[in-house]
């Protein structure tokens, strides 16, 4: 089993439209939690970064991470066409050097 | 600002033939990764280097070998290249942070800088 499950998706939504993206871990000592996202033939980008518990906010993006279930999500509002990526979760804070991400999710937002 | 150089951006390659991924960084991160990325498949870690002297087997390293040759460079060799090897190649690096009310404890916190990839292809 991996360290860090995503659903695969693919989505599509329309424009406007709320996506939800979520993600689960097993290690209970990991304390970092990260979206990146990453567009067509480009390396990823870190997005959204969060410690421990709790939600952040950013613009239109919001991530929360409850630990108690040991799940991540990503919330994106008012999605807009150049949301169009993939989005990948990860997950740290471990004194070892392994780092392995989600499968990733493609989403489309369409005009 | 480099950040994360890899090269080749584009390599083809024959059954058999061997080829070496090179990878720097300037941000003196301890920490180095190689990941293969395929359509449905997400991001695989190959190899990993948490500090330098030191490299570790990720999920898929079979066919693989690395070296960290100095706490910039983490290369990526093919000793015998197969076509399951064609894929998109990304190099990262990611650095320990002290842990927050523990200062002489250091954690990994994942927060990783990829390069820009290598596409390869195995004909």
């Amino acid at each position: 089993q991996k360290e860090v499950e995503q659903d695969p998706g693919p989505l599509s939504v329309p424009e406007g439209a709320i996506v939800s993206l979520n993600c689960t871990y097993s290690n209970s000592a990991f304390q970092y939690f990260m979206w990146y996202r990453q567009y067509s033939r480009k390396g990823p980008e870190l997005l959204m970064y969060t410690y421990s518990s709790g939600n952040k906010e950013d613009g239109r993006f919001t991530a929360q991470v409850d630990k108690s279930s040991k799940y991540i999500s990503l919330f994106i509002r008012d999605s807009q066409p150049s949301d169009s990526a993939t989005y990948l979760c990860n997950a740290g804070g471990t004194s070892y050097g392994k780092l392995t991400f989600g499968q990733g999710t493609i989403l489309t937002v369409h005009p | 600002n480099a950040g994360v150089t890899q090269t080749p951006k584009f390599q083809v390659l024959k059954t058999g033939q061997s080829m070496t991924l090179q990878c720097a960084q300037d941000m003196n991160h301890n920490s180095m990764y190689w990941y293969r990325q395929d359509p449905g498949m997400g991001l695989r870690l190959i190899y990993y280097s948490a500090s330098e002297g030191t490299t570790d087997k990720g999920e898929v390293p079979n066919g693989y070998n690395v070296s960290r040759l100095n706490k910039r460079e983490f290369s990526l060799r093919l000793e015998s290249a197969a076509p399951s090897q064609t894929s998109v190649y990304f190099c990262a690096s990611s650095e320990y942070r002290e842990v927050p009310g523990l200062p002489r404890r250091q954690e990994l916190t994942g927060e990783l800088f990829f390069g820009e990839g290598s596409r390869l292809t195995v004909l």
